[in-house]
């Protein structure tokens, strides 16, 4: 399987502890989104990647929360001291480069965050 | 990026067209318009762009009106399978000097293909 890998699939813990999500993108692909979607709603944008370096991140991004990229390639989103709130389905994404105007966002399935 | 209005839900009978209507009466001129899917449990998936053209691919078209503030997609066959929500979505050309692609998402129309 060549498309966005997401690992793991579903996490649950406790309020409080630290949490950790791995997307690995299509290969060759410099670009790469995190995004939040709470059930009923469309995803919401967290972060975005051009090869390592974190070029935006939305406001949505408080201090719990941490994403890296360190080789440009694998990307990590990182929730400490983990809340209620931060349940939901975590969403990674990439795209090519070479397409200067237009282009499409390749989905992951998701890492699905239940805190209790 | 310009905001857009879908209708909550749709359905639609296997095998007629699905024409699913989007408004994003500010949009700008440099703004293309997207159409995205997201099947239960899964992430979304890229369906079809356009600028100002109808654009037609292996999955749906895209039919968008002269003065480009709506926009129709259309499944030319719905199956059971396209039963899904479907997001429409404008934005700024890629221009890595002050705009990143990032996607603003709505609530989509939530389209049911019935038997």
């Amino acid at each position: 399987d060549t498309g966005v890998s997401q690992n793991p699939r579903h996490k649950i813990t406790k309020r409080g502890q630290n949490v950790t999500f791995r997307c690995d993108p299509i290969s060759e692909h410099n670009r790469l989104y995190w995004y939040r979607q709470t059930l009923g709603q469309g995803p919401e944008f967290l972060t975005y990647f051009q090869n390592e370096a974190q070029l935006e991140k939305s406001r949505l991004l408080s201090d719990r929360f941490s994403a890296e990229r360190p080789k440009g390639s694998f990307s990590t989103l990182e929730i400490q001291r983990t809340e209620q709130g931060d349940s939901a389905m975590y969403l990674c994404a990439s795209s090519p480069t070479f397409r200067t105007e237009s282009y499409e966002q390749y989905f992951g399935p998701g890492t699905r965050l239940t805190v209790t | 990026d310009a905001k857009t209005t879908q209708p909550p839900s749709m359905d639609c009978a296997e095998g007629r067209a699905a024409n699913l209507p989007c408004n994003h009466s500010t949009i700008s001129g440099n703004e293309y318009v997207y159409w995205y899917r997201q099947i239960h449990s899964q992430g979304p998936q890229y369906i079809i762009h356009g600028l100002k053209n109808n654009e037609t691919n292996e999955m749906a078209s895209l039919i968008i009106t002269e003065d480009r503030k709506s926009s129709t997609l259309i499944l030319p066959h719905a199956t059971l399978r396209d039963t899904a929500v479907y997001y429409c979505i404008v934005r700024v050309a890629m221009n890595p000097g002050t705009s990143y692609g990032k996607l603003t998402f709505g609530q989509g129309t939530i389209l049911t293909v019935h038997p």
